[in-house]
Order: structure tokens, then C-alpha cells, then sequence
């Protein structure tokens, strides 16, 4: 009954490194979605994916890419992470067509320094 | 997705209704009126949606007018735990190939003991 889950919860990064961010849902849900979060901007979509196999940019999708080589796993990479991406990044999920409500995940503080 | 509109915060007594108000002026036909939460450092949460006609659950209640340019979200009796941004958007239902939500600022609520 785990929902949606973020792996890992806090990180810290130097200016330069890369990551990998990890979200896994269990409902198997065919729509996944990245968003960040800064105060005051609400949140924003980076990227977000159909169905297994494919990827599409959303609002604010440079510095990141993604992969959906599973259906329920989405990863977030930053190749080169700036002070710019210190953000909170949230993993959501949904069903394919009649999508009524998207699930969340508890989201994953990165800061970059 | 029409864009919305909302005030930044709001204060509500607890025990009383609380009525967050969300003006989507530009909605089209076929756009529902969806309602989330987030509570502080959490992932945002499903509350309601609906198309035209009032909605409620064990939540909460959706009233949207009669154009359908506003609509407002009824905590029927805020308790200290509905503290939380509140976010108003609208979306297709369904919209294939373009899942994507784009999530405003949204409205400050506290509930005052």
C-alpha cells in the first residue's frame, strides 16, 4: 500500500555533479509526472511520461532528462546540477484516460551548492 | 488549461466553514474545476473535482457557479489539520497525450484555534 514513493528524500549537491532521482508507484498507474516546487511559484512540471517507454518536456524541462524504461519507475537526472535546480521535486502518478485525481509522492529536498 | 485565480491567504476559525473562493473566467466546455491541498512538506492531495454541478465528498464540498467562471471549495468545519495551501486548476478530462496540470500559487487557509 505504498502509493507513490521518492527515493531519496534530502540530498546535497556540489555545483557540477549529477544525480539520479528515483519514483516508483505500486498502482500501476500508466501516466507519471516530475514537478519542482520553489516558494512562491507554486509547482511547476519538468517532465512527464504516458506510458512506458516514452517521455514529454513540460513547463520548465531544461538542465533535466528522464526515463521511463519501466512502468513504474520515472527517473529524474540533473547532469550537471546548478545552484538554480536547489528545489523540492515532486513525483506524481496517475491512471491513463479518465485520470481523475493524481497521486503524489513526499517529495525529494535537493539543494545545490 | 484556463488559468485561475485565487487569493494569496485566508484565516478561518476552527469549527466554522471554511470557503476558499477560485475565479477560472477564461474555462472552456469541456474544462473541470479540480481542488488539492498540500500541507506543509508534503505532497499535494486530492480533494474534489467536478464539471458543472455541485460535488461533495466526505472532504469537502465544490459549489461552482452557473458560467462556471468561479467556483468555491466548502471545508464544512476547519479543523487545525486543514491548515494547508489550497490549489484550484482546471483541466480536460480526459486529455489524451497532454496529462499535464499546471498548478497555480494557490490559497494560503489557517485555521485559527
Amino acid at each position: 500500500n505504498a502509493g507513490v514513493t521518492q527515493t531519496p528524500k534530502f540530498r546535497v549537491l556540489k555545483t557540477g555533479q549529477s544525480m539520479t532521482l528515483l519514483c516508483a508507484q505500486d498502482m500501476n498507474h500508466e501516466y507519471m509526472y516530475w514537478y519542482r516546487q520553489d516558494p512562491g511559484m507554486g509547482l511547476r512540471l519538468i517532465h512527464y511520461s504516458v506510458g512506458e517507454g516514452t517521455t514529454a518536456k513540460g513547463e520548465v524541462p531544461d538542465g533535466y532528462n528522464v526515463s521511463r524504461l519501466k512502468k513504474q519507475n520515472f527517473l529524474l537526472g540533473l547532469e550537471s546540477a546548478a545552484p538554480s535546480q536547489t528545489s523540492v521535486y515532486f513525483c506524481a502518478s496517475s491512471r491513463a484516460l479518465r485520470a481523475e485525481k493524481l497521486f503524489f509522492g513526499s517529495g525529494t529536498q535537493l539543494s545545490v551548492l | 488549461d484556463a488559468k485561475t485565480t485565487q487569493p494569496p491567504s485566508m484565516d478561518c476559525a476552527e469549527g466554522r466553514a471554511a470557503n476558499l473562493p477560485c475565479n477560472h473566467s477564461t474555462i472552456s466546455g469541456n474544462e473541470y474545476v479540480y481542488w488539492y491541498r498540500q500541507i506543509h512538506s508534503q505532497g499535494p492531495q486530492y480533494i474534489i473535482h467536478g464539471l458543472k454541478n455541485n460535488e461533495t465528498n466526505e472532504m469537502a464540498s465544490l459549489i461552482i457557479t452557473e458560467d462556471r467562471k468561479s467556483s468555491t471549495l466548502i471545508l464544512p468545519h476547519a479543523t487545525l489539520r486543514d491548515t494547508a495551501v489550497y490549489y484550484c486548476i482546471v483541466r480536460v478530462l480526459p486529455n489524451f497525450g497532454n496529462e499535464k496540470l499546471t498548478f497555480g500559487t494557490g490559497t494560503r487557509l489557517t485555521i485559527i484555534p
